[in-house]
Protein backbone atom coordinates (compact mmCIF):
# COMPACT_ATOMS: atom_id res chain seq x y z
CA UNK A 1 0.00 0.00 0.00
CA UNK A 2 1.44 3.74 -0.07
CA UNK A 3 0.27 4.59 3.62
CA UNK A 4 2.75 5.07 6.14
CA UNK A 5 1.69 3.31 9.58
CA UNK A 6 1.71 3.72 12.89
CA UNK A 7 0.17 2.75 15.56
CA UNK A 8 -2.92 5.53 16.99
CA UNK A 9 -2.14 5.85 20.87
CA UNK A 10 0.64 5.10 23.35
CA UNK A 11 1.08 5.48 27.02
CA UNK A 12 3.93 5.16 29.29
CA UNK A 13 5.07 6.60 32.84
CA UNK A 14 7.30 9.13 33.54
CA UNK A 15 10.69 8.27 33.73
CA UNK A 16 9.87 5.03 31.54
CA UNK A 17 11.21 4.37 28.09
CA UNK A 18 8.86 5.14 25.07
CA UNK A 19 9.29 3.31 21.78
CA UNK A 20 6.96 4.43 18.97
CA UNK A 21 7.05 2.43 15.81
CA UNK A 22 6.52 2.77 11.92
CA UNK A 23 6.19 1.25 8.78
CA UNK A 24 6.77 3.08 5.79
CA UNK A 25 6.38 1.40 2.28
CA UNK A 26 9.25 2.73 -0.37
CA UNK A 27 12.33 0.84 -0.12
CA UNK A 28 14.52 3.66 -2.51
CA UNK A 29 13.89 6.30 0.96
CA UNK A 30 16.86 8.14 1.19
CA UNK A 31 16.05 9.51 4.50
CA UNK A 32 13.35 8.90 7.27
CA UNK A 33 12.54 11.26 10.03
CA UNK A 34 10.45 11.52 13.04
CA UNK A 35 8.85 14.68 13.80
CA UNK A 36 7.21 16.02 16.84
CA UNK A 37 3.71 17.88 17.17
CA UNK A 38 2.50 19.52 20.67
CA UNK A 39 -1.42 20.76 20.78
CA UNK A 40 -1.83 23.39 18.46
CA UNK A 41 1.70 23.72 16.96
CA UNK A 42 3.38 23.13 14.06
CA UNK A 43 5.62 20.21 13.40
CA UNK A 44 9.11 20.05 14.85
CA UNK A 45 11.81 18.07 13.47
CA UNK A 46 13.43 15.67 16.21
CA UNK A 47 15.77 13.42 13.75
CA UNK A 48 16.48 12.04 10.43
CA UNK A 49 18.28 9.13 9.43
CA UNK A 50 19.70 8.22 6.04
CA UNK A 51 18.81 5.04 4.34
CA UNK A 52 22.16 3.31 4.81
CA UNK A 53 22.45 3.59 8.67
CA UNK A 54 20.87 0.79 11.16
CA UNK A 55 20.50 3.70 14.36
CA UNK A 56 21.38 7.09 15.24
CA UNK A 57 21.59 7.89 18.98
CA UNK A 58 20.78 11.91 20.03
CA UNK A 59 21.00 12.46 23.48
CA UNK A 60 17.37 10.48 24.70
CA UNK A 61 16.59 9.90 21.49
CA UNK A 62 17.44 6.27 19.61
CA UNK A 63 16.15 5.45 16.10
CA UNK A 64 16.21 2.23 14.83
CA UNK A 65 15.51 1.34 11.13
CA UNK A 66 15.57 -2.13 9.60
CA UNK A 67 15.49 -1.46 6.22
CA UNK A 68 14.27 -5.49 5.19
CA UNK A 69 11.20 -4.83 7.15
CA UNK A 70 10.63 -0.98 6.34
CA UNK A 71 10.70 -0.52 10.05
CA UNK A 72 10.96 2.84 11.76
CA UNK A 73 11.51 2.94 15.68
CA UNK A 74 11.91 6.18 18.01
CA UNK A 75 13.11 5.28 21.33
CA UNK A 76 12.92 7.99 23.57
CA UNK A 77 14.62 7.00 27.29
CA UNK A 78 13.23 8.38 30.06
CA UNK A 79 10.30 9.83 29.03
CA UNK A 80 8.64 13.32 30.37
CA UNK A 81 5.65 14.83 31.03
CA UNK A 82 6.97 17.63 28.08
CA UNK A 83 7.31 14.40 25.98
CA UNK A 84 3.80 13.77 25.69
CA UNK A 85 3.01 15.31 21.65
CA UNK A 86 2.15 13.40 18.36
CA UNK A 87 5.02 11.92 16.33
CA UNK A 88 4.88 11.73 13.57
CA UNK A 89 7.17 9.36 10.85
CA UNK A 90 7.96 10.68 7.53
CA UNK A 91 9.54 9.47 4.47
CA UNK A 92 11.14 10.78 1.52
CA UNK A 93 9.85 8.23 -1.69
CA UNK A 94 12.78 8.13 -3.82
CA UNK A 95 14.57 10.60 -2.16
CA UNK A 96 12.34 13.12 -4.09
CA UNK A 97 11.32 17.18 -2.83
CA UNK A 98 8.13 15.67 -0.88
CA UNK A 99 7.27 13.93 2.25
CA UNK A 100 4.94 11.32 3.06
CA UNK A 101 3.59 11.08 6.52
CA UNK A 102 2.44 9.08 8.32
CA UNK A 103 -0.95 9.27 10.49
CA UNK A 104 0.97 10.16 14.21
CA UNK A 105 0.97 8.58 17.39
CA UNK A 106 -0.04 10.07 20.20
CA UNK A 107 2.11 9.51 23.21
CA UNK A 108 0.43 10.40 26.69
CA UNK A 109 2.78 10.58 29.91
CA UNK A 110 1.23 9.39 33.21
CA UNK A 111 3.01 10.23 36.35
CA UNK B 1 17.28 33.17 12.26
CA UNK B 2 13.73 33.57 12.76
CA UNK B 3 12.00 30.57 11.73
CA UNK B 4 9.43 29.15 9.01
CA UNK B 5 6.75 32.34 9.70
CA UNK B 6 3.11 31.37 8.82
CA UNK B 7 -0.04 33.98 8.92
CA UNK B 8 -2.73 34.13 9.91
CA UNK B 9 -2.60 30.99 12.67
CA UNK B 10 -5.97 30.93 12.47
CA UNK B 11 -8.57 31.78 10.03
CA UNK B 12 -12.26 31.90 9.70
CA UNK B 13 -14.46 31.61 6.17
CA UNK B 14 -17.88 31.44 5.08
CA UNK B 15 -18.53 29.26 1.93
CA UNK B 16 -17.28 30.69 -1.26
CA UNK B 17 -15.25 33.16 0.17
CA UNK B 18 -11.76 33.35 -0.32
CA UNK B 19 -8.91 31.92 1.87
CA UNK B 20 -5.01 33.31 1.49
CA UNK B 21 -2.78 31.93 3.52
CA UNK B 22 0.97 33.00 3.63
CA UNK B 23 4.61 31.52 4.27
CA UNK B 24 7.66 32.99 4.71
CA UNK B 25 10.51 30.58 4.58
CA UNK B 26 13.75 30.56 7.39
CA UNK B 27 16.04 33.25 5.83
CA UNK B 28 18.20 32.01 3.08
CA UNK B 29 15.69 28.84 2.30
CA UNK B 30 14.38 29.22 -1.55
CA UNK B 31 12.30 26.25 -1.46
CA UNK B 32 8.86 25.93 0.05
CA UNK B 33 6.19 23.74 0.29
CA UNK B 34 2.67 23.15 1.66
CA UNK B 35 1.09 19.93 3.40
CA UNK B 36 -2.66 19.72 4.62
CA UNK B 37 -3.32 17.94 7.73
CA UNK B 38 -6.97 17.06 7.73
CA UNK B 39 -8.63 16.14 11.83
CA UNK B 40 -6.94 13.63 13.28
CA UNK B 41 -5.08 12.53 10.11
CA UNK B 42 -0.75 13.39 8.99
CA UNK B 43 0.16 15.78 6.76
CA UNK B 44 -0.22 15.64 2.89
CA UNK B 45 1.78 17.00 0.68
CA UNK B 46 -0.16 19.57 -1.83
CA UNK B 47 2.68 21.35 -3.71
CA UNK B 48 6.38 22.28 -3.46
CA UNK B 49 7.87 25.59 -5.37
CA UNK B 50 10.99 27.54 -5.56
CA UNK B 51 11.19 31.32 -6.28
CA UNK B 52 8.45 32.10 -8.99
CA UNK B 53 8.45 28.37 -9.98
CA UNK B 54 5.99 25.61 -9.68
CA UNK B 55 8.22 22.34 -9.18
CA UNK B 56 5.47 19.75 -8.20
CA UNK B 57 1.89 20.20 -7.60
CA UNK B 58 0.80 16.68 -7.59
CA UNK B 59 -0.72 17.09 -4.39
CA UNK B 60 -3.12 19.99 -5.36
CA UNK B 61 -6.55 19.59 -6.02
CA UNK B 62 -7.59 20.46 -9.32
CA UNK B 63 -9.70 23.18 -8.49
CA UNK B 64 -10.02 26.29 -6.43
CA UNK B 65 -6.12 25.58 -5.13
CA UNK B 66 -3.32 27.66 -6.20
CA UNK B 67 -0.17 28.56 -4.87
CA UNK B 68 2.61 31.00 -5.59
CA UNK B 69 6.16 32.20 -4.51
CA UNK B 70 6.79 35.39 -6.13
CA UNK B 71 10.60 36.43 -6.41
CA UNK B 72 9.57 39.43 -3.47
CA UNK B 73 7.35 38.49 -0.61
CA UNK B 74 5.75 35.28 1.44
CA UNK B 75 4.30 32.45 -0.28
CA UNK B 76 0.83 32.45 -0.91
CA UNK B 77 -1.70 29.68 -0.85
CA UNK B 78 -4.94 30.54 -1.81
CA UNK B 79 -8.08 28.67 -2.17
CA UNK B 80 -11.22 30.17 -3.94
CA UNK B 81 -14.46 29.53 -3.14
CA UNK B 82 -13.82 27.52 0.11
CA UNK B 83 -16.05 24.44 0.90
CA UNK B 84 -16.45 23.12 4.75
CA UNK B 85 -14.43 20.15 3.68
CA UNK B 86 -11.81 22.68 3.17
CA UNK B 87 -11.24 23.25 7.19
CA UNK B 88 -7.85 22.02 7.67
CA UNK B 89 -4.75 22.98 9.16
CA UNK B 90 -2.43 24.10 6.64
CA UNK B 91 1.52 23.91 6.72
CA UNK B 92 3.96 25.51 5.58
CA UNK B 93 8.06 24.14 5.24
CA UNK B 94 11.45 25.64 4.04
CA UNK B 95 14.62 24.01 2.83
CA UNK B 96 18.11 25.44 1.98
CA UNK B 97 19.08 25.20 -1.64
CA UNK B 98 21.68 22.59 -0.97
CA UNK B 99 19.41 20.57 1.19
CA UNK B 100 16.25 20.48 -0.27
CA UNK B 101 16.28 16.69 -0.17
CA UNK B 102 17.31 16.68 3.56
CA UNK B 103 15.59 18.83 5.81
CA UNK B 104 12.39 20.33 5.93
CA UNK B 105 11.76 23.43 9.10
CA UNK B 106 7.75 23.79 9.58
CA UNK B 107 5.77 26.88 10.41
CA UNK B 108 3.02 26.57 13.23
CA UNK B 109 0.50 26.23 10.79
CA UNK B 110 -2.84 28.31 9.16
CA UNK B 111 -5.75 26.51 11.08
CA UNK B 112 -8.72 27.05 8.81
CA UNK B 113 -12.55 26.85 9.54
CA UNK B 114 -14.96 27.02 6.90
CA UNK B 115 -18.09 28.00 8.52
Amino acid sequence: GEDVEQSLFLSVREGDSSVINCTYTDSSSTYLYWYKQEPGAGLQLLTYIFSNMDMKQDQRLTVLLNKKDKHLSLRIADTQTGDSAIYFCAERPGGGNKLTFGTGTQLKVEL
Amino acid sequence: NAGVMQNPRHLVRRRGQEARLRCSPMKGHSHVYWYRQLPEEGLKFMVYLQKENIIDESGMPKERFSAEFPKEGPSILRIQQVVRGDSAAYFCASSPKDRQNTEAFFGQGTRLTVV
